[in-house]
């Protein structure tokens, strides 16, 4: 079975700029989780979207995004891009939203922002 | 707010021997302890995790020892081996499956030969 596939793998953008990264969950996952991985923050979540309803947000700003199709692909999409904004970011599938369902993560997008 | 608080930052621990790294929270809302493993150039892959009803988990060579009282949590890694040095991540996510999950900063851990 694959696993959870995230498109690009790299990505170098400038300040100012948006962006959008790609999921593909695991056959069958109904739920996508994504996740900013940076060395001083660590891993932090940024939102939750199961059956195309976004379930729960992080604390981030309206700046960052996400949807989720039919096919339980998800999108997230970073407007206006800061600096600060570099990092890894990590998209999990589950097979269903909820505490102790196991979420399974993608290799990330790496986001340079220039 | 540092929500679950993981210590050492780095642990070089001699082939062969116990790998130990801690983990404590304050959010009596957490329900599920999960500890993650990740590789360089790679996500995070689910080690093990436990259920605050249960003190002590094992699945191999790795266990979860879980202290509710103390609102601490810790992995033991038995008979450390090169291949488990990777980082180490603790987490822990609330009922309902409110917020996602909420990680501790990491560990890396190197394994010396």
């Amino acid at each position: 079975k694959a696993g959870v596939t995230q498109t690009p793998r790299y990505l170098i953008k400038t300040r100012g700029q948006q962006v959008t990264l790609s999921c593909s969950p695991i056959s069958g996952h109904r739920s996508v989780s994504w996740y900013q991985q940076t060395p001083g923050q660590g891993l932090q979540f940024l939102f939750e979207y199961f059956s195309e309803t976004q379930r729960n947000k992080g604390n981030f700003p309206g700046r960052f995004s996400g949807r989720q199709f039919s096919n339980s692909r998800s999108e997230m999409n970073v407007s206006t891009l800061e600096l600060g904004d570099s990092a890894l970011y990590l998209c999990a599938s589950s097979r269903a939203s909820g505490v102790y369902n196991e979420q399974f993560f993608g290799p990330g997008t790496r986001l340079t922002v220039l | 707010q540092q929500q679950v608080k993981q210590s050492p930052q780095s642990l070089i621990v001699q082939k062969g021997g116990i790998s130990i790294i801690n983990c404590a929270y304050e959010n009596t809302a957490f329900d599920y302890f999960p500890w993650y493993q990740q590789f360089p150039g790679k996500g995070p892959a689910l080690l093990i995790a436990i259920r605050p009803d249960v003190s002590e988990k094992k699945e191999g060579r790795f266990t979860i020892s879980f202290n509710k009282s103390a609102k601490q949590f810790s992995l033991h890694i038995m008979d450390s081996q090169p291949g488990d040095s990777a980082t180490y991540f603790c987490a822990a996510r609330k009922g309902g499956g409110a917020d996602g999950l909420t990680f501790g900063k990491g560990t890396h851990l190197i394994i010396q030969p």
